[in-house]
């Protein structure tokens, strides 16, 4: 079985600065990957990043990036920059099947 | 660049009809999935599919839900008489391995009245 917990339901940033969303995780699989999705208000669901837990590098895509703690299972999203457009929900995702957490609704202010 | 279709966007039903609901993953993936988007809640698993098989399902599936891919290149999702409950966005999802991207479909949004 597997869990994911996002304790901030709501967070916001200025336009340009960087926001930290949080993420731990439960799994029993020995070798799982981790993801962060972004749903915009049209409710598509849009994969911003992707860990692989046998990785020890922390994975990286343009502004976004992760903090991979595995002893904490512990998978926070990085956002530098942070723009506009990057207002919307996002949820972290766990393993094969994709346990979602219960999202973080972001908001980012002019 | 391929993408996984569903249709209809949004469909209204009455309470105890049955309704189909139709996705068209990206055709050389080989795992399929439905999810459940309770408005304001989080996704949630339905089922995934692989080899023409249910390869896991949740609780949340039960006897009233059904899925089948019936040609080889759609994937659909039956709900034999629904409930007002069942009222949600319903995605799709394809992946060609289990562990890679998983991509979404925009989604079909189902009302029960």
């Amino acid at each position: 079985a597997q869990t994911v917990t996002q304790s901030q339901p709501e967070m916001s940033v200025q336009e340009a600065e960087t926001v930290t969303l949080s993420c731990t995780y439960d799994t029993s699989e020995s070798d799982y990957y981790l993801f962060w999705y972004k749903q915009p208000p049209s409710r598509q669901m849009i994969l911003v990043i992707r860990q692989e837990a046998y990785k020890q590098q922390n994975a990286t895509e343009n502004r976004f990036s992760v903090n991979f703690q595995k002893a904490a299972k512990s998978f926070s999203l990085k956002i530098s920059d942070s723009q506009l457009g990057d207002a919307a929900m996002y949820f972290c995702a766990c393993g094969s099947r994709l346990t979602f957490g219960e999202g973080t609704q972001l908001t980012v202010n002019p | 660049e391929p993408e996984v279709t569903q249709t209809p966007s949004h469909q209204v039903t009455q309470m105890g009809q049955e309704v189909i609901l139709r996705c068209v993953p990206i055709s050389n993936h080989l795992y399929f999935y439905w999810y459940r988007q309770i408005l304001g809640q989080k996704v949630e698993f339905l089922v995934s599919f692989y080899n023409n098989e249910i390869s896991e399902k949740s609780e949340i599936f039960d006897d009233q839900f059904s899925v089948e891919r019936p040609d080889g290149s759609n994937f659909t999702l039956k709900i034999r008489s629904t409930k007002l409950e069942d009222s949600a966005m319903y995605f799709c999802a394809s992946n060609f391995d289990r562990d890679t991207e998983a991509f979404f479909g925009q989604g079909t949004r189902l009302t029960v009245v």
